[in-house]
């Protein structure tokens, strides 16, 4: 069955340390990838999306990610972390050639930054 | 914000009680899905419409009903609510064309907590 992986459950870091939150995900050809953000108490909100072009997408609030097809993945990232990212990410997959209409979510993934 | 308005905010009912949860959007877009969100699950597609009146399921849509008689309206109904059903549902639009209905942002609603005891 089609999936969408997060690997990491809860990631505890320091202010200013460095980010990485992988997502993979099972779908072939054609991909929309999303990564959605979740502050306490508040629904989703989009940081990135990418569709076509430069793999590398950059994001608000310093946010990128980087999708690289042979690996089916498309991780987070963030140089330098605040108190304010403390949230939860999802990695959302959409393929057309799966169903056009369907947005496929990641388990998520908890951030907090210890400040 | 876009215009996406979920009622109620909080609900507590009663096990085998219909329950019916409403999306109004104000953006007049296409595409409007239900999502339930549990822990270790993420969000998971209930059903999805792509037009009035044109409505679909997605990966957990058993016990649950959906109408959409207007564009910005998109009801999710459970008709014998059960303690499983205890939730945070999100209702979300995208725009889309036709041929790539998700080529483009998803806006979600502020969700509405079920608790079914």
């Amino acid at each position: 069955a089609q999936s969408v992986s997060q690997h990491n459950h809860h990631v505890i870091l320091s202010e200013a340390a460095s980010l990485e939150l992988g997502c993979n995900y099972s779908y072939g050809g054609t991909v929309n990838l999303f990564w959605y953000v979740q502050y306490p108490g508040q629904h989703l909100q989009l940081l990135l999306k990418y569709f076509s072009g430069d793999p590398l997408v950059k994001g608000i609030k310093g946010f990128e990610a980087e999708f690289i097809k042979s690996k089916f993945s498309f991780n987070l990232r963030k140089p330098s972390v605040q108190w304010s990212d403390t949230a939860e990410y999802f990695c959302a997959v959409n393929a057309p050639s799966q169903g056009a209409q369907k947005l496929v979510f990641g388990q998520g993934t908890r951030l907090t930054i210890n400040p | 914000d876009a215009g996406i308005t979920q009622s109620p905010r909080h609900k507590v009912t009663e096990t085998g009680t219909p329950v019916t949860l409403r999306c109004h959007q104000t953006e007049n877009h296409r595409y409007m899905y239900w999502y339930r969100q549990d822990p270790g699950h993420g969000l998971r597609l209930i059903h999805y419409s792509y037009g009035v009146k044109d409505t679909d399921k997605g990966e957990v849509s058993d016990g649950y009903s959906v109408s959409r008689s207007k564009t910005e309206d998109f009801l999710l109904t459970l008709e014998s609510a059960t303690s499983s059903q205890t939730s945070v549902y999100f209702c979300a639009i995208t725009q889309g064309t036709k041929m790539n209905p998700m080529n483009t942002e998803a806006f979600f609603g502020q969700g509405t907590r079920l608790t079914v005891v």
